[in-house]
């Protein structure tokens, strides 16, 4: 069956370091990839996403890309903020949208 | 106010007593779902509806009932909970295909 597989954390990082989080995924068909965030005591709320290979999805300095080569989407960004402490989990939603399978999720701290 | 709500956001309760989580969504989406979220599991998929009268289980089904009788509703049922149903759940909401979902609050289950 479809599987997401995405870095374990916790990651802490320096307010201004560089972030990747790894994601793969292994799916039949063309799934839907997505990056979700979720702060404390809150619900998911979408950060980016891409419907189809090659695209770039990007919000808020974060980006991923839809490598269907490396059946991959790894979430980067050039320079985090203390305010980017959150957790992250990667998704994929099948090709008819029924279905979707998220990461275990990546904790994030970014220390001023 | 685009939203989905949840109630109630918390509940203790005791094996085998019967409890119902709502969810209800403001945006006409066709699609919603239940997740349960446990620690190093990420998100599990438990139910979805692609539209009123029209469900399919997801990863985790078992022990849990859905109903859909209404578009902006799609309650969550425990007939007879355990302990091992003890978990943070979310609803979520969309349009079919391969488009971001909204998630609710969560609701905090505790089983004793």
């Amino acid at each position: 069956g479809d599987s997401v597989t995405q870095m374990e954390g916790p990651v802490t990082l320096s307010e201004e370091a560089f972030l990747t989080i790894n994601c793969t995924y292994t799916a039949t068909g063309y799934p839907s990839l997505f990056w979700y965030v979720q702060y404390p005591g809150e619900g998911l709320q979408l950060l980016l996403k891409a419907t189809k290979a090659d695209d770039k999805g990007s919000n808020k300095g974060f980006e991923a890309t839809y490598r269907k080569e490396t059946t991959s989407f790894h979430l980067e960004k050039g320079s985090v903020q203390v305010s980017d402490s959150a957790v992250y989990f990667c998704a994929l939603r099948d090709t008819g949208g029924f279905k979707t399978i998220f990461g275990a999720g990546t904790r994030l701290f970014v220390k001023a | 106010e685009a939203q989905v709500t949840q109630n109630p956001r918390y509940l203790i309760t005791v094996t085998g007593k019967k409890l119902t989580v709502t969810c209800s969504q403001n945006m006409n989406h066709e699609y919603m779902s239940w997740y349960r979220q446990d620690p190093g599991l990420g998100l599990r998929q438990i139910y979805y509806s692609m539209n009123v009268e029209v469900t399919d289980k997801g990863d985790v089904p078992e022990g849990y009932k859905v109903s859909r009788k209404e578009k902006r509703n799609f309650p969550l049922i425990l007939e007879s909970p355990s302990p091992n149903q003890t978990s943070l759940y979310f609803c979520a909401s969309s349009d079919r295909g391969p488009y971001e979902q909204y998630f609710g609050p969560g609701t905090r289950l505790t089983v004793t």
